[in-house]
């Protein structure tokens, strides 16, 4: 499996401002995803982004608020921006890895919670 | 548009016995992906397991184990011998073949009575 970190665990932000959120994999991987989850609620995909292409958006997230970037096959972020209370969440990211043929499977980070004053 | 149905918002289950956490899915697809994905309060989302559409056979793990109905679009969970450590936030998910992307169930609280 990958091992996927996230920097910062958790922060406390006041609305307006913005947050960028990090995401290291221990090996290289084609597709990385990031998810939102709301308090209570399940994850949504918000993009998904491969190293060498603009991220794709899914319906109800916009590039202005949620822009991503794919510098390398191991490292992705994601700016949450001009926050307001509504986007406190947990922000999750996570990788498309392939173990062997027909054995790829989802791994995911272990989130970033943020907090929006 | 795929969905994924999670019924059961919350389920109790004493220590030792098993449990079945159920899950449904509506898809037009023939090719697919299942998984149960387990969050503790820890909240790292940690793949318990995984069912590809085109088999037949369940699909198992130690203590977990699925009966997947491709007919009847079900997925079920079922826990063996639980212990403490299976209290946490259970997702039902489905991969569609060609795009990786995953969309979750709603969730289900596991809770193990000592």
């Amino acid at each position: 499996s990958a091992v996927i970190s996230q920097k910062p665990s958790r922060d406390i932000c006041q609305r307006g401002t913005s947050l960028t959120i990090q995401c290291q994999v221990d090996s290289q991987v084609t597709m990385m995803f990031w998810y939102r989850q709301q308090p209570g609620q399940s994850l949504t995909l918000i993009a998904t982004a491969n190293q060498g292409s603009e991220a794709t958006y899914e319906s109800g997230f916009v590039i202005d608020k949620f822009p991503i970037s794919r510098p390398n096959l191991t490292f992705s972020t994601l700016t949450v921006s001009n926050m307001s209370p509504e986007d406190s969440s947990i922000y999750l990211c996570s990788v498309q890895y392939f173990a062997a043929a027909n054995q790829e499977t989802q791994y995911f980070g272990p989130g970033t919670r943020l907090l929006v004053l | 548009a795929q969905t994924v149905t999670q019924s059961q918002p919350e389920m109790s289950v004493q220590e030792a016995e098993t449990v079945t956490l159920s899950c449904t899915y509506d898809t037009s697809e023939s090719d697919y992906y299942l998984f149960w994905y387990k969050q503790p309060p820890s909240r790292q989302m940690i793949l318990v397991i995984r069912q590809e559409a085109y088999k037949q056979q369940n699909a198992t793990e130690n203590r977990f184990s699925v009966n997947f109905q491709k007919a009847a679009k079900s997925f079920s969970l079922k826990i063996s011998d639980s212990q403490l450590g299976d209290a946490a936030m259970y997702f039902c998910a489905y991969e569609m073949d060609s795009s990786y992307k995953l969309i979750f169930g709603s969730g289900t609280r596991l809770l193990v009575r000592p």
